[in-house]
């Protein structure tokens, strides 16, 4: 399977908690984006790396969640004291170079904070 | 700043109608990218199409077509003889220089049997 994938695929965490997740992207592709999908909303932007440099970040992205890309493969987001709002699905996307701009997108990680 | 607004929230059709999902769009910018995404129960976001702002060419493919208009700022998506695994949530999205995508509320399609 070349396609992106992510661990785990559910995560059930208490309020206060730490977690992270992992992303693999398509293997040639340089370009990796963080979404947020709640219930009943479109996905929404997190951040994007290129390579290893963490490029752009969302408003959303508040202090207690950190993303890396070291040596610019997989991703991890982390998210440190966990609240009730931070349950959502979290979806990675890589993109490959330029010209091809479409993002395909991994399973995602669904996290529900007790 | 960008938005993609999908006013229809749900649809159901029954089994062989067509059936077209509305998508309207809006930015400054002059060069952008339309796509669309198919969600299925499932969950997994799957690429169905790009457009290119400069290419205003619609596009069929089997029994999907898209009709792009700058003119009214739209990006419409037509199911021909809808079919049951069709059902799912279908997300409109736009990106900008910026590369990351913005998307609508999706609409959610059930097709009947």
């Amino acid at each position: 399977d070349t396609g992106v994938s992510q661990d785990p695929r559910h995560k059930i965490t208490k309020r206060g908690q730490n977690v992270t997740f992992r992303c693999d992207p398509i293997s040639e592709h340089n370009r990796l984006y963080w979404y947020r999908q709640t219930l009943g909303q479109g996905p929404e932007f997190l951040t994007y790396f290129q390579n290893e440099a963490q490029l752009e970040k969302s408003r959303l992205l508040s202090d207690r969640f950190s993303a890396e890309r070291p040596k610019g493969s997989f991703s991890t987001l982390e998210i440190q004291r966990t609240e009730q709002g931070d349950s959502a699905m979290y979806l990675c996307a890589s993109r490959g170079g330029r010209g091809e701009n479409e993002q395909f997108f991994g399973p995602g990680t669904r996290l529900t904070v007790l | 700043a960008q938005k993609v607004t999908q006013a229809q929230t749900e649809i159901s059709v029954v089994e062989k109608e067509d059936v077209t999902l509305d998508c309207v769009y809006e930015t400054r910018d002059t060069t952008y990218y339309l796509f669309w995404y198919k969600q299925p129960p499932s969950g997994e976001l799957v690429f169905l199409i790009r457009r290119n702002s400069f290419d205003e060419q619609n596009e069929i493919s089997g029994r999907y077509s898209w009709n792009f208009q700058k003119s009214t700022s739209s990006f419409n998506f037509t199911i021909t003889a809808s079919q049951v695994v069709d059902s799912a949530v279908y997300f409109c999205a736009l990106s900008e220089l910026k590369h990351q995508l913005t998307f609508g509320k999706g609409t959610k399609l059930s097709v009947i049997p």
